[in-house]
């Protein structure tokens, strides 16, 4: 599965768009890019996937560049329980189930 | 919302016994896996299981460790002989038909300490 590089920590205001940036710029074809987030130490919460489209659902957005090299994951207005380790994770099935290789992520810290 | 729970939430043992973590994975799942994260450490992949055997596992799984499906419902973690080194919080997750798309939730998680 493709490596992926995420910024170490970043900071958002209360209320605005958190942008989250996903380099992985060896990702092959069949590669989807998932996202998840760790609130403290609980259990990685599924947010979103895709592989080449632009998805949303009700937690975030994923935009994906079209060279798929890169992502950004959208939390359009974030609130304090956003703040968490998200995590973007490249993974290929490949005919199995796949497992999923957590890189240290980005913690993001959402203020009042 | 369906969702992936396991208990204990806490274990606390001595070094040497046997501890039996257990997950009861979404209910029309078929794939299931046990992930562990040493405090502070990156969330770490241990096993996959499937069809009644395991499909993969990571040099971290070792002799000491096994998976059982026991009934239909629940998927256990059992370490044989604990060590320090084994203290971590162990998450199970649940994916459902296997290939593409299919996208794998997490439990709460239970938190082993070896003392």
């Amino acid at each position: 599965d493709a490596k992926t590089t995420q910024p170490t920590s970043m900071d958002c205001a209360e209320g605005r768009a958190a942008n989250l940036p996903c380099n992985h710029s060896t990702i092959s074809g069949n590669e989807y890019v998932y996202w998840y987030r760790q609130i403290h130490s609980q259990g990685p919460q599924y947010i979103i996937h895709g592989l080449k489209n632009n998805e949303t659902n009700e937690m975030a957005s994923l935009i994906i560049t079209e060279d798929r090299k890169s992502s950004t994951l959208i939390l359009p207005h974030a609130t304090l329980r956003d703040t968490a380790v998200y995590y973007c994770i490249a993974l290929n099935y490949g005919g199995s189930q796949g497992n999923l290789i957590f890189g240290k992520g980005t913690k993001l810290s959402v203020k009042p | 919302e369906p969702e992936v729970t396991q208990t204990p939430s806490h274990q606390v043992t001595q070094m040497g016994q046997e501890v039996i973590l257990r997950c009861v994975p979404i209910s029309n799942h078929l794939y299931f896996y046990w992930y562990r994260q040493i405090l502070g450490q990156k969330v770490e992949f241990l096993v996959s299981f499937y069809n009644n055997e395991i499909s993969e596992k990571s040099e971290i799984f070792d002799d000491q460790f096994s998976v059982e499906r026991p009934d239909g419902s629940n998927f256990t973690l059992k370490i044989r002989s604990t060590k320090l080194e084994d203290s971590a919080m162990y998450f199970c997750a649940s994916s459902g038909g296997g290939g593409a798309q299919e996208t794998q939730y997490f439990g709460p998680g239970t938190r082993l300490l070896v003392l």
